[in-house]
């Protein structure tokens, strides 16, 4: 496996669009992870998932954005009627949980969402 | 809440000197520490992780300590080459392994 795939990793598009981003994570990973960075800032947690469950959504993922994870393989995260502080780069993570606190984050190479 | 400040923002250095990045945080009930490496325009790659029961850790030209005591991180860059030139990022996990917190990130130029 070569890591964590996001698509695409460009995406412009108009005021109010909807616009869906898809996040395969690392194959035997059970936790799938979304953030979203703006310029000269580090990421901010939007929400993650273990399995197909979704464990925690941030204060930041209004009801414009929805995440999925289907049968606890890849996700989607849709955001709905886009506006122009949507624009950023969307990052997805993923990691395999064990008990022993040596679980690593893999990044993918991320989304970057222009909104005009 | 966690907050993770990391100082100073941008550092410039000649090639061939040993610098260190600071990190601090506001709550030691972590999981573990994450430093990663992000080049312009480019995702994370994650450079070392030091579980909350470690003090440090090594890789190659890298050593990463942890203080949980005084909410202290350093990420310690032996022998810089023009190559290390990017933004250093750490991340705290939070303590049931779920979301990280960032800190903003250290820009670092070394010139050859």
């Amino acid at each position: 496996d070569t890591g964590v795939s996001q698509d695409p990793r460009h995406k412009i598009t108009k005021r109010g669009q909807n616009v869906t981003f898809r996040c395969d994570p690392i194959s035997e990973h059970n936790r799938l992870y979304w953030y979203r960075q703006t310029l000269g800032q580090g990421p901010e947690f939007l929400t993650y998932f273990q399995n197909e469950a979704q464990l925690e959504k941030s204060r930041l993922l209004s009801d414009r954005f929805s995440a999925e994870r289907p049968k606890g393989s890849f996700s989607t995260l849709e955001i709905q009627r886009t506006e122009q502080g949507d624009s950023a780069m969307y990052l997805c993570a993923s990691s395999l949980v064990t008990t022993s606190g040596k679980d690593t984050q893999y990044f993918g190479p991320g989304t970057r969402l222009t909104v005009l | 809440k966690q907050e993770v400040t990391q100082i100073p923002a941008a550092l410039s250095v000649p090639e061939g000197e040993n610098l260190v990045l600071n990190c601090s945080f506001t709550d030691s009930a972590i999981y573990n520490l994450q430093w990663f490496r992000q080049d312009p325009g480019k995702g994370l790659t994650s450079l070392l992780l030091i579980q909350s029961s470690q003090r440090e850790q090594t890789s190659g030209r890298l050593n990463a300590s942890l203080d949980k005591s005084s909410g202290r991180s350093t990420l310690y860059i032996a022998a810089s080459q023009p190559g290390d030139s990017a933004t250093y990022l750490c991340a705290m996990r939070d303590a049931n392994a779920g979301k990280s917190t960032f800190g903003d990130g250290t820009t670092l130029t070394v010139k050859p």
